[in-house]
Parts: C-alpha cells; sequence; structure tokens
C-alpha cells in the first residue's frame, strides 16, 4: 500500500543524547515535512524540503537537524539542543507543482525525554 | 509563525447532533483544508476547497471556503461516537510556496 510511514512510533530519549526520527514515503511526492505537535496546539512546522539534497527550516528549526538523501526518506535528528523535546512528531508529503496541492501525514513519533 | 484562529476550541455534543466549527484569518488564503486527528495519530484529510464560495461535502460533512478567502467552515451532520477526534484547519496562500498555516484544532467529543 502507498503511504508515510514514520519509525519509531515511541522514543525516549536521555540527557544530552541524539536521537533520529524516521520517515519514509513511497508516494512518489517530491515535497516532505515535519511537524511538531504539543498537547492542546495546532501543528508547527520545523523543516521542509522540496526536492533531493534541499530543504529549508520551518517556523522552529532550532535544535532539530535534517537530511534529504534519497526521494522517499526524510530523517529528523533531535539534537542535544532541543531543551524540550517531549513532543508528538509528524512527518507530512505533498506532490508539487499541482495547483490542488495536499498534504498528506505518517501516524506520528512520540518522543519523550527519560 | 501564523496560526489561524480555529472555534470552538471544544465541543461536547450528543449522538445525532449537528456540529459547526469555524477557521478565521488575516491573511487571504487560495486553499483552505481540513483535516481529522484521532489520539496517538496523525491527522488525515477530509476536504480540500480551492475557490472562494466552494462547497464540499464528503458524507455527511460540508466544508466552505469562505468568500472573502479570509475563513472556512466545517459542518459535521448527525454526528455520531465515531466523529470524536480533534479537526484542524489549514490554510496555504500565493506567497508562501507549499508551506500551510494549521490552526489550533476543535476537540469534539459525543456522548451517547
Amino acid at each position: 500500500d502507498g503511504g508515510i510511514t514514520q519509525s519509531p512510533k515511541y522514543l525516549f530519549r536521555k540527557e544530552g543524547q541524539n536521537v533520529t526520527l524516521s520517515c519514509e514515503q513511497n508516494l512518489n511526492h517530491d515535497a516532505m515535512y515535519w511537524y511538531r505537535q504539543d498537547p492542546g496546539q495546532g501543528l508547527r512546522l520545523i523543516y521542509y524540503s522540496q526536492i533531493v539534497n534541499d530543504f529549508q527550516k520551518g517556523d522552529i528549526a532550532e535544535g532539530y537537524s535534517v537530511s534529504r538523501e534519497k526521494k522517499e526518506s526524510f530523517p529528523l535528528t533531535v539534537t542535544s539542543a532541543q531543551k524540550n523535546p517531549t513532543a508528538f512528531y509528524l512527518c507530512a508529503s505533498s506532490k508539487q507543482g499541482s495547483t490542488n496541492e495536499k498534504l498528506f501525514f505518517g501516524s506520528g513519533t512520540q518522543l519523550s525525554v527519560l | 509563525g501564523q496560526q489561524l484562529n480555529q472555534s470552538p476550541q471544544s465541543m461536547f455534543i450528543q449522538e445525532g447532533e449537528d456540529v459547526s466549527m469555524n477557521c478565521t484569518s488575516s491573511s487571504i488564503f487560495n486553499t483552505w483544508l481540513w483535516y481529522k486527528q484521532e489520539p496517538g495519530e496523525g491527522p488525515v484529510l477530509l476536504i480540500a476547497l480551492y475557490k472562494a464560495g466552494e462547497l464540499t461535502s464528503n458524507g455527511r460533512l460540508t466544508a466552505q471556503f469562505g468568500i472573502t478567502r479570509k475563513d472556512s467552515f466545517l459542518n459535521i451532520s448527525a454526528s455520531i461516537p465515531s466523529d470524536v477526534g480533534i479537526y484542524f484547519c489549514a490554510g496555504r496562500n500565493t506567497g508562501t510556496a507549499s508551506k500551510l498555516t494549521f490552526g489550533t484544532g476543535t476537540r469534539l467529543q459525543v456522548t451517547l
């Protein structure tokens, strides 16, 4: 089935540790995104990539890093510089160049600090 | 970053009742999307709107793109227990490439 796969579903981070969240899509979408969701709040954009080997900072990029070496993969690293990493992280993708562009989401990764 | 004003923040309704929620923005949008999110899952796209005044239905759900292009509305008719979740609006304007701005969500609870 076509879709967006995020892993792991739950992740725990120790103090000073970097952790990487995986996002893979087989929809042949050009653009991929990472959002952070805190309880009772909307989605905030961390990073996005419109093409392989290129990515842009979103509204809350500090403490995070990404790479886009392959069209289907867009991993997010939560670095030790992110002091409040506990949140629900959502990966999304879209097919660019269409006037009817829609965003499709994965099922999310819950990150917690030990 | 900008966030849309979405209201109400939460709703508690009885099964069978109709539901209305809306989003307003200070900016003009050319796309409005409505999503539903269930606990521990990613948002699922319900309805997409691309033209001012457009009215689109998806089963018991109906959404409208406001004439001013600064607002959108979602209605759910004859609610059922599986309608429970958080409903998000999202908007995009021509100046922001692919970036969507999300509302803060409306949490819907349905009682029997």
